[in-house]
């Protein structure tokens, strides 16, 4: 069984400061996707990531795939209360496989 | 406006109360999936379909069906409805054949089952 998993489960921080979370898997994906979903809504694609090394960044959110398309990673500088929400990854298989999540809160 | 729509988004039923939940999408999209998402679990699939009359188990398939007689249209039916279903359920659809498959999730419907 494929397995992805992301940490932490759950982050509070203080508006302005920076933050990591991670995705990791012993399973290669083709490509990986990073999710956001906030409250009463489904989860909205915010980027794809594709090529091993590859970094892409969005706005205050700097997203990286492993060299070996195993883990990624998502950045956020200076983190906004707009910022809260659950981040999810996916990997690409034959099927997208999901990792539980990270729900972040961003305190004012 | 390209859109996943579910209904209905709140629903409480009883056990053994068949309920089906609507899903429909105008995006042409091939692909379409229903997942359910539990606390610390994530999302996890229950069935999908590459494309009309072509439906396959996902991850958890018991205790639900599906049909697509329709591109737009993917519902998820619950026979016999049990406590253990309670859960949060999307709807998705994508493209096939696309490298990155991003999906476009429906608002989700909260289903009690008591």
């Amino acid at each position: 069984t494929q397995l992805l998993e992301q940490s932490p489960q759950f982050l509070s921080i203080q508006e302005g400061e920076n933050l990591t979370v991670y995705c990791n898997s012993s399973s290669v994906f083709s490509s990986l996707q990073w999710y956001r979903q906030e409250p009463g809504e489904g989860p909205v694609l915010l980027v794809t990531v594709v090529t091993g090394g590859e970094v892409k960044k969005l706005k205050r959110l700097t997203f990286q795939f492993g060299d070996a398309r195993k883990d990624s990673s998502l950045h956020i500088t200076a983190a906004q209360p707009g910022d809260t929400g659950l981040y999810l990854c996916a990997g690409a298989h034959y099927q997208l496989i999901w990792g539980a999540g990270t729900k972040l809160i961003i305190k004012p | 406006e390209a859109q996943v729509t579910q209904n209905p988004r709140y629903l409480i039923t009883v056990t053994g109360k068949k309920l089906t939940v609507t899903c429909s999408q105008n995006m042409n999209h091939e692909y379409m999936s229903w997942y359910r998402q539990d606390p610390g679990l994530g999302l996890r699939q229950i069935y999908y379909s590459m494309n009309v009359e072509v439906t396959d188990k996902g991850d958890v398939p018991e205790g639900y069906k599906v049909s697509r007689k329709e591109k737009r249209n993917f519902p998820l039916i619950l026979e016999s409805p049990s406590p253990n279903q309670t859960s949060l359920y999307f709807c998705a659809s994508s493209s096939v054949g696309t490298h990155d498959r991003e999906q476009y999730f429906g608002p989700g419907t909260r289903l009690t089952v008591t």
